[in-house]
């Protein structure tokens, strides 16, 4: 079965700084990948997904992630962070069986200070 | 754009009282899903829906039952409401890539605003 984990459960960043959220998944085959972020009192927005090809995908709002088949890794990009983009980050990985569902990752909350 | 709604942003129910959570897809999606929200947790799933009256139990279904008698529609029951029972809902839906479970449900899926729920 495959799983998924957030390391950093919550990470503050400077207003204009990078940032890069990590993102494990544990699966034997090329998975499916995605990242949600959740504004406070909302629901899940995708922000982007790998399915296959050029395993640096590009998203909304700026963020782009890097699959990295080698570390089992799907890490969350953008070179200069808004304090807009202060919210609750979600990786998910889907598992190219039938019957399965997404399996979500405890999240990552960023905090931006000005 | 796709659009998940969801009946109710806030509900507050009594122990023991039975609690209908309804979700409405207007994508025509094949796949609907319900989970619940907790700091720390994540999202954990409930159940899913493949198809119309078709369900799978997913990782926390126990004290929950769902219905769907309509493809744009998923409901989820709590038979007899327990205070550890409160949450955030979050219901979403997916499109299949072929007919069938036997495509799975793995496709991208999109998400309702919530329903927070205490029981008192």
């Amino acid at each position: 079965a495959q799983s998924v984990t957030q390391p950093d459960i919550h990470i503050t960043v400077s207003e204009g700084a990078s940032l890069e959220l990590r993102c494990n998944y544990s699966y034997g085959a090329t998975p499916y990948l995605f990242w949600y972020v959740q504004s406070p009192g909302q629901g899940l927005q995708l922000l982007l997904k790998y399915f296959s090809g050029d395993t640096l995908v590009q998203g909304i709002k700026g963020f782009e992630a890097e699959f990295k088949r080698s570390q089992s890794s799907f890490n969350l990009r953008k070179p200069s962070v808004h304090w807009s983009d202060a919210a609750e980050y979600f990786c998910a990985v889907g598992a190219r069986q039938a019957g399965t569902a997404l399996i979500f990752g405890k999240g990552t909350t960023l905090s931006v200070s000005s | 754009d796709v659009k998940v709604t969801q009946s109710s942003r806030y509900l507050v129910k009594r122990t023991g009282e039975k609690v209908f959570l309804e979700c409405v897809q207007d994508m025509d999606h094949e796949n609907m899903f319900w989970y619940r929200q907790d700091p720390g947790l994540g999202l954990r799933l409930i159940y899913f829906s493949y198809d119309v009256k078709m369900k799978e139990k997913g990782d926390i279904p126990e004290g929950y039952s769902v219905s769907r008698e309509k493809k744009e529609r998923f409901s989820l029951i709590l038979e007899s409401a327990s205070t550890n029972q409160t949450s955030m809902y979050l219901c979403a839906s997916s499109p299949s890539w072929g007919a069938g479970v036997s495509y799975g449900a793995y496709n991208e899926q999109f998400f309702g605003p919530g329903t927070r729920l205490t029981v008192l």
